[in-house]
C-alpha cells in the first residue's frame, strides 16, 4: 500500500538533546511538509520540501533542521535550541504535476521532551 | 498574506442532527480549498476538495461543501451526524504559485447521543 510511514509513534526526550523524526514516503510524491500541532492552534508549518536537495522554512523552522537527500525521505531534527519542543509532529507530501493535489498525511509522531 | 478562519472551536451536535461547520478564506484569486479530518493521535484524511466548476463538492462520509465566493466561505455540511463523525475538522487553502498550505486552527465535533 502507498502512503506516509512516522516513526516512531512516541517519543520520549531528555532537555538538551537533539531528536530526529522520520518520515518516509512511497508515494513518488515531489513535496513534503512538517507541522506541527498544538492543542488550539492548528497546524503550523515547520519546513517544507518541493525537490531533492532544496528545502525552505516554513513558519516556526526556529530550532528545527530538515534534510531531503532522497525523494522519499524528510527528516526533521528537533535541535536542542526548540524553546518549546513538546508537541504532535505530522509530516506530509503532494504531487506537484498536473492537476492541483491535495496533501496526504502521515500518522504523526508525539514528542515529549522533560 | 493568506488565511483561513474556521470561527468555532467547538461544535456540539446531537447524533442524527444536522451539521454545519464554518470555514472563511482570505485571498483574492480562484482558491484551492480543502477539508480534512482528524481523529485524536492520528493524521489527517481528506473529506473533499474544491478547485473549479461546480461550487457544492460532495465528499467522503456522506459529507458535502459550497464553495461561495461572494462569502469568500467554504463550508462542509452533512444532513445527519453519526456519533462516529466526532472528531476534528480542518479547512485549508492552497493558492498556487508556491508549495504552502494554510490551515485554520480546526474545529472540534463532539457528538451526543
Amino acid at each position: 500500500d502507498g502512503g506516509i510511514t512516522q516513526s516512531p509513534k512516541y517519543l520520549f526526550r531528555k532537555e538538551g538533546q537533539n531528536v530526529t523524526l522520520s518520515c518516509e514516503q512511497n508515494l513518488n510524491h515531489d513535496a513534503m511538509y512538517w507541522y506541527r500541532q498544538d492543542p488550539g492552534q492548528g497546524l503550523r508549518l515547520i519546513y517544507y520540501s518541493q525537490i531533492v536537495n532544496d528545502f525552505q522554512k516554513g513558519d516556526i523552522a526556529e530550532g528545527y533542521s530538515v534534510s531531503r537527500e532522497k525523494k522519499e525521505s524528510f527528516p526533521l531534527t528537533v535541535t536542542s535550541a526548540q524553546k518549546n519542543p513538546t508537541a504532535f509532529y505530522l509530516c506530509a507530501s503532494r504531487r506537484t504535476s498536473g492537476v492541483i493535489a491535495e496533501q496526504y498525511f502521515g500518522p504523526g509522531t508525539r514528542l515529549t521532551v522533560t | 498574506a493568506q488565511s483561513v478562519t474556521q470561527p468555532d472551536i467547538h461544535i456540539t451536535v446531537s447524533e442524527g442532527a444536522s451539521l454545519e461547520l464554518r470555514c472563511n478564506y482570505s485571498y483574492g484569486a480562484t482558491p484551492y480549498l480543502f477539508w480534512y479530518v482528524q481523529s485524536p493521535g492520528q493524521g489527517l484524511q481528506l473529506l473533499l476538495k474544491y478547485f473549479s466548476g461546480d461550487t457544492l463538492v460532495q465528499g467522503i462520509k456522506g459529507f458535502e461543501a459550497e464553495f461561495k465566493r461572494s462569502q469568500s466561505s467554504f463550508n462542509l455540511r452533512k444532513p445527519s451526524v453519526h456519533w462516529s463523525d466526532a472528531a476534528e475538522y480542518f479547512c485549508a487553502h492552497y493558492s498556487g504559485g508556491y508549495q504552502k498550505v494554510t490551515f485554520g486552527i480546526g474545529t472540534k465535533l463532539q457528538v451526543i447521543p
